[in-house]
């Protein structure tokens, strides 16, 4: 358990619609990392926030967008979805301190749009 | 900026064998290197990491992977395969506190009896 929490674990959405993804970082981490991973793609990079503030921003779609609430949880919302959109979705944080943070993920929401 | 490049996306190996995932780097600053394991339907989970302290890097499950600045590579290897060992490995590079942090395509290493 890496203690990187995601909600929810499956999803299934039609075309059009729009979900939020949910990820509570590790009890102390202030940096959340927001991935895609599919087959065709891989793991993409999509967005970093720290301390609620964007840090990177990757291959984000404008139909994404993405969050930090002062209580350190994320979200990432996902609008107009198509099915291209079906993908693993993770959430990883890491902490600021220490040199070469590792980023511990979490087990990811799947999504399916149909 | 950051690259990752693993050669070979599919990697076999019988059981018993010596496992060797290639992983070179890009990197304009000093980099932070690691390996992450993917198990079916499961996260990332941390294999092992370099931080500059040892060339060679032990991990868990019995892998290691030896930094080569003159090669830019920090391939990943175990001296005996088990098919517990069966899974998608990335390796990923980043700078200080993990901004850039990028992964390479991932190898997909199947172990076979």
């Amino acid at each position: 358990d890496s203690g990187v929490t995601q909600t929810p674990k499956h999803l299934i959405t039609a075309t059009g619609q729009r979900v939020t993804l949910r990820c509570s970082p590790r009890s102390g981490d202030l940096s959340v990392y927001w991935y895609q991973q599919s087959l065709d793609q891989g793991l993409q990079f999509l967005i970093q926030y720290y301390n609620g503030e964007e840090r990177a921003k990757g291959n984000i779609l404008e139909r994404f967008s993405a969050q930090q609430f002062p209580d350190l949880h994320s979200e990432l919302n996902l609008s107009s979805l198509e099915l291209g959109d079906s993908a693993l979705y993770f959430c990883a944080s890491s902490s600021r301190t220490g040199s070469g943070n590792t980023i511990y993920f979490g087990e990811g929401s799947w999504l399916t749009v149909v | 900026a950051q690259s990752v490049t693993q050669l070979g996306s599919h990697v076999s190996v019988s059981e018993g064998a010596l496992v060797l995932l290639r992983c070179n780097y890009s990197s304009s600053v000093p980099p932070y290197l690691f390996w992450y394991v993917q198990y079916p339907n499961q996260g990332l989970q941390l294999l092992l990491k370099y931080t500059s302290a040892a060339t060679l890097v032990k991990g868990i499950n019995g892998f290691e992977a030896e930094f080569k600045k003159s090669e830019t590579s920090f391939h990943l290897t175990k001296p005996s395969a088990h098919m517990s060992d069966a899974a998608e490995y990335f390796c990923a590079v980043s700078g200080t506190y993990g901004q850039n942090f990028v992964f390479g395509p991932g190898t997909r290493l199947s172990v076979l009896p």
